[in-house]
Parts: C-alpha cells; structure tokens; sequence
C-alpha cells in the first residue's frame, strides 16, 4: 500500500503571498488531518477534513483553509504569509469509521512541507 | 482543553542499556495515548498506542510504554537500545470525549542520543 506523499517539499514565499499545500492519503484512508511544526516544536493541530468537509480545527486563523477531494486527497491553503508560518507543515490520513473508539485510530504521516517565509 | 508534557528535551543513553523517555498527559474523560518517532527530514511515524486494557504497550522496533492511570503517565521504554533509535520521540493524547475529529496533541518532543 502507498503511504501518505505530500508536495512540494520545499518552498519559500515572501510576506504576503498565498501557498497551496498537497496530500495524498493512503490506500484505504477517508481522512485527512494537517498539522503545523514550528521548529523546536511538537505538532499541533489545524483541521481534519473527512467526507470532504472540515471537521474538526485547531486554534488557526481563517486564513488557513483546506479542501478535501473525493479521491481523499487533500489541499492546505494559508493566505497572507506570516514570517511566523514558516513551519514543517504535516499531512495525516486516516481511516473513520462508524466503529467506536475512532479516536483511536493511527495517523499516519507524510514527509511534509517546509514551508520558509522571508 | 488537552495536554502533554516530556519533561526532558533529551536523553542521553549508551548502546545496550535500558531507556526510558517520560510523558505525562491531560485529558477530559479516557485518553488514547500514543508514541511516534519522527527521524530527521522524515515525517512522523507511528510506534505504539494505549487505548484500554493490560498497562503495559508493546510496539514497533522492540519499544513499550506502561500506561499509569493515577500518575496520569505514559513513559516510552526499551529494554536495549541501539545507536539506530537516536531520533527525535513524541507523545500525544486525544481524550475519549474530545469530539470534532482526530485532534492529537502532542508534546514538544524528546531527543534521544544513544552513543556506543
């Protein structure tokens, strides 16, 4: 099975600018979650998007947003760069089900994007 | 509100002895626990997880963690530790009653050095 492979890798933007941001899940998986890792840092959490909606958001601005397509793959968007949003940007996919303890599942996790505002 | 502390930023050990990584947490209502290991460049990748039953987790790369509900920890451990598990070790919790999708908090992480 494919795992989690998000683009691009690396990228630099100025102050200002808009990014677009890219996952795609692994085989099987319905979910997807970003996450923000500033250097020194643990994760934390923006969203989850499942069935193509957003469910779920961390303490972030609206000026983080996402889509969720029907292939389960996923984008994160982030306008008006900040230089405090440069960060290792995480995509998690996962499978829900309407099983309890879906709180439970595993995430796994892309590489990332590091994402370097000037 | 949800939260985990690794009260060390890192832990040095020598190869073939035992190591312990320490993680306490809070949590509304049960926590699910979980370890992941992330390697420099790499993203996060998943070791073990406590959800209910026996205390004692045992993972991925010969690591387990004891669940201690009344010291509300959930310390990573290996009996034997090699050169190749010098990386960087999170712990994260999602309490049972957390709703609005599979929010993580994690800890700020702990790296780990093992040294021959």
């Amino acid at each position: 099975e494919t795992g989690v492979t998000q683009s691009p890798t690396h990228l630099i933007k100025t102050r200002g600018q808009q990014v677009t941001l890219r996952c795609s899940s692994q085989s099987g998986h319905n979910t997807v979650s970003w996450y923000q890792q500033a250097l020194g840092q643990g994760p934390q959490f923006i969203f989850q998007y499942y069935r193509e909606e957003e469910n779920g958001r961390g303490n972030f601005p609206p000026r983080f947003s996402g889509l969720q397509f029907p292939n389960y793959s996923s984008e994160l968007n982030v306008n008006a760069l900040e230089l405090d949003d440069s960060a290792l940007y995480l995509c998690a996919s996962s499978k829900t089900g309407l099983a309890p303890l879906s709180g439970a599942n595993v995430l796994t996790f892309g590489a990332g994007s590091r994402l370097t505002v000037l | 509100a949800q939260s985990v502390a690794q009260p060390e930023d890192q832990v040095n050990v020598a190869e073939g002895n035992p190591l312990t990584v320490k993680c306490t947490y809070s949590v509304s209502g049960n926590p699910y626990l979980f370890w992941y290991v992330q390697y420099p460049n790499r993203g996060l990748q998943f070791l073990l997880k406590y959800i209910t039953g026996d205390n004692l987790v045992k993972g991925s790369y010969g690591f387990e963690a004891e669940f201690n509900k009344s010291q509300t920890s959930f310390h990573l451990k290996k009996p034997s530790a090699l050169v190749s598990d010098s990386a960087l070790y999170f712990c994260a919790v999602r309490g049972s009653h957390t709703g609005g999708g599979n929010k993580l908090t994690f800890g700020t992480g702990t790296q780990l050095k093992v040294e021959l």
